[in-house]
Order: C-alpha cells, then structure tokens, then sequence
C-alpha cells in the first residue's frame, strides 16, 4: 500500500478563496482523522470519522471548515472562505478500527495551506 | 479540559547518552498512549504503544514509562545517536471504542556528535 496521499502538498490561494483538501486513506482502515498543525498550538485534531461517519468535530475552529467522506477511500475537508489565520499544515492520518487494543496512526504527508 | 504537557524546550544532548522525554497529561484518563517521531516537513511516524495496564514497554532502543497514578509517560532513547534527532510527539487516546487521538506539542531533540 501507497500510505495515505494527500493533495495537494502545497497550496498558496488568497484570501476569501475556497480551499480544498483531499485524502485517501489506506484500504482497510475504518478510521480517518484530520490534524492541524501550527508552531504555536502544535497538532490539533479536527475532526475524525469512523466507517465513514463523522464521529467528533469539535475541533473544527468554526462554521467556515467542512469535512466529508463520501466513501471509505476518499475525504476532503474544505474551508471556505479562507483567512490568513489558516495558514498551516493539515495533516490526515488513517487507523485501523480497535480489535481489543488501540493501534496506531498512519499520516499522510500533509499539506501546506498558506493564505496571502 | 483535556490538556497534554510535554517540554516546549528542545533537548540537547550528547551522542551515546540516554534522552528522556516527559508527557504530563491532565483531565484525562486514557486507556493507551503512544510516541510519534516526526522529522521536518513530514508527518508523524508511530513509534510505541502501552495500555494503561502496563507500567513500560521497550523496543530496541526505545523504552516507554506509563504512571497513570502520576499521569505521566516517561520516552527513554538510549545510545542515542545523531539520526535521532526530530521532534517527539505523545498521544492520548480514549477506550477501544473511541478512537479519537490527541497529541502534544512535541518535544524537539537534538543529539551532537
């Protein structure tokens, strides 16, 4: 297996653009997370899903990020309209479901959001 | 609320000598921690897992601590060499039946040669 893939790696827009972010996480696994990361507040989780299903959105900062998972191969998290406070790097990671123990994290190698 | 504490202060140290990495958590109870090693400009890459049940857990030259009395994960390299030098990340994450995954901040280090 490939990992998880992200696209793009890099992506410069302008303020008020729609940005959007994609993942395929690796066959098989039920869990998929999406991360932010910042030197000021480190790797903040998002949102997750299990099976599909968005389990916790409570990180999402506001009303402006969406995420989705249309199918179990293919996520996307969107945000609209973007702020230069967004510049970050978003990372998705995949986890195979609990078989009576937890397992790990599989990350993606993110993508760089900067917004001028 | 939940919060997970590791030294926001890079650690330097000397080739061959043991670092030890500390992840202080609170309002938390969770079921597993885990240690990620992340290089620059890529993700985290899983290192170790220990269940709340067990008190260390070692591999290679790893060795994790895990006091749920202390709410506190002691990382342990020894030997340590040059290309172990990254960031280190502790997580947190719930029962078996959540799989949500918090980490820390990370603690940066760096061995000399």
């Amino acid at each position: 297996d490939a990992g998880v893939i992200q696209s793009p790696r890099h992506e410069v827009t302008e303020m008020g653009q729609e940005v959007t972010l994609r993942c395929k996480p690796i066959s098989g696994h039920d869990y998929l997370f999406w991360y932010r990361q910042t030197m000021m507040r480190g790797l903040e989780l998002l949102i997750y899903f299990n099976n599909n299903v968005p389990i916790d959105d409570s990180g999402m900062p506001e009303d402006r990020f969406s995420a989705k998972m249309p199918n179990a191969s293919f996520s996307t998290l969107k945000i609209q309209p973007s702020e230069p406070r967004d510049s970050a790097v978003y990372f998705c990671a995949s986890s195979p479901q609990n078989r009576g123990g937890n397992t790990e994290a599989f990350f993606g190698q993110g993508t760089r959001l900067t917004v001028v | 609320s939940q919060k997970i504490e590791q030294n926001s202060e890079a650690l330097n140290i000397q080739e061959g000598k043991t670092a030890t990495l500390t992840c202080n958590y609170t309002n938390y109870s969770p079921a597993y921690l885990q240690w990620y090693r992340q290089d620059p400009g890529r993700g985290p890459v899983f290192l170790l897992l220990i269940r709340e049940n067990e008190k260390e857990k070692r591999k290679e030259r790893l060795k994790v601590t895990f006091d749920t009395t202390l709410k506190q994960s002691l990382f342990h390299i020894t030997a340590s060499q040059p290309a172990d030098s990254a960031t280190y990340l502790c997580a947190l994450s719930g029962s078996s039946n959540t799989g949500k995954l918090i980490f820390g901040q990370g603690t940066t280090l760096q061995v000399k040669p």
